[in-house]
Formats: C-alpha cells, structure tokens, sequence
C-alpha cells in the first residue's frame, strides 16, 4: 500500500455542485493531516488542516477516520476558482516530515 | 513579510554542469524543505533540515547536495547535473516537522 494515496480524477463538475475527494494513508501512527490546494504552475498552498474531530472552513469540510486511515474533502457549492489540483499531506511513520499524495484534480465549468 | 523566496526561477543547463538553488524565508521557521515536482510523480522530498545545523535526507537525495547556511536560507545544489534532473524544485519552510509548510515559488529546471 502506498503511503498516501488519491483518486487522480480528473472530477469535472458544473458550477454549483457538491464534490468529495478521498485519500488513504498507510501509516497509523501519523499525527498531522492536511489538504493542500496547487494551482497550474504554481506552488501548494494550504487549505486545511484536518483534525479528528472534522472541520470545517466555509464550503470546505474535511473529515478524518483514524480507524480506516482516510481522509476526506467536501466542496459544496463548487466555483470556477476551486479548480486546482488537492493534495493529501499526511505526517510520515517516523514524523519528521509530510507526505504529499500525487493529487486529485477538479474542474468546474460554467 | 515576502515568506519563502526562491532563486532563479528558471534555468537551463547542459549535462554535467553544477549549480545552486536558493532558498530563504522570514518567517523564523524551524524546518526548511526541497522537494522536486514531475509529472505523475508527485512531490518527493529530496533533503531536510529539522534545524539549523542539521540536514537529512529525504526519498530522492541521490545527485544532490543542501546546505542550511542559517535559520533563514537553506540552498540545493547539484553537482554535476543530469537530464533526469529536469523537473520543478520548491522550497518549503515550517514551524516544526508536523506543522504546516509553507512553499516557495519554485524554481523550475531544464538539463539538455
């Protein structure tokens, strides 16, 4: 099993839609959880931290199961400018650095 | 408060050249970061440096050397350079090993 893992998509919505993103992690032991957000060319950004108890952040929800090592993205009301490439940042076994899943890109047209 | 900077943006070598990537941030960070980008690989980590005075290496160190000159600048250096070294460099910096990273722009680098 690949330490962190993504569905590369791409997800095409139209505007307005809900989506949900979904990453597992091999490592049980990891401790700090993150989605990142790369737009084209550019650098990551955080978007989220994710915490056990979920949270969420405007339209972004993300959600964390220890138990079953996922890690979940909900975007409601989808927007031209949530296309972008997210990844799933997830603390390595020894947690001394991230591991950056390959990325899950979503395109939301008009 | 510019955050991580990176030098240069870009760049071109031939096979065998060698050259230095810079990275600062003024943030006061703790940790700093490089990482390499390629199409369908992710990023992978190449080297890290959890303090100042200490460096380690990360999944793909191989061809590369780092430097963490202070608490602000943290260089990536390539010896004798390689086509398979083509790819996108970013510079990261954080707090600490599990807190948010913070990237730079990237620099991105072409080995003919």
């Amino acid at each position: 099993r690949k330490e962190v893992e993504q569905d590369p998509g791409p997800f095409n919505v139209p505007e307005g839609a809900t989506v949900a993103f979904n990453c597992t992690y091999s490592n049980s032991a990891s401790q700090s959880f993150f989605w990142y957000r790369q737009d084209c060319r550019k650098e990551p950004k955080l978007l989220m931290s994710v915490y056990s108890s979920g949270n969420e952040d405007g339209r972004f929800t993300a959600q964390l199961n220890r138990a079953s090592q996922y890690i979940s993205l909900l975007i409601r009301d989808s927007k031209l400018s949530d296309s972008a490439t997210y990844l799933c940042v997830v603390s390595n076994q020894a947690g001394t650095a991230l591991i950056f899943g390959k990325g899950t890109t979503l395109s939301v047209s008009s | 408060n510019a955050g991580v900077t990176q030098t240069p943006k870009f760049q071109v070598l031939k096979t065998g050249q060698s050259m230095t990537l810079q990275c600062a941030q003024d943030m006061n960070h703790n940790s700093m970061y490089w990482y390499r980008q390629d199409p369908g690989m992710g990023l992978r980590l190449i080297y890290y440096s959890a303090s100042e005075g200490t460096t380690d290496k990360g999944e793909v160190p191989n061809g590369y050397n780092v430097s963490r000159l202070n608490k602000r600048e943290f260089s990536l250096r390539l010896e004798s350079a390689a086509p398979s070294q083509t790819s996108v460099y970013f510079c990261a910096s954080s707090a600490g090993y599990r807190d948010t990273q913070y990237f730079g722009p990237g620099t991105r680098l072409t080995v003919l």
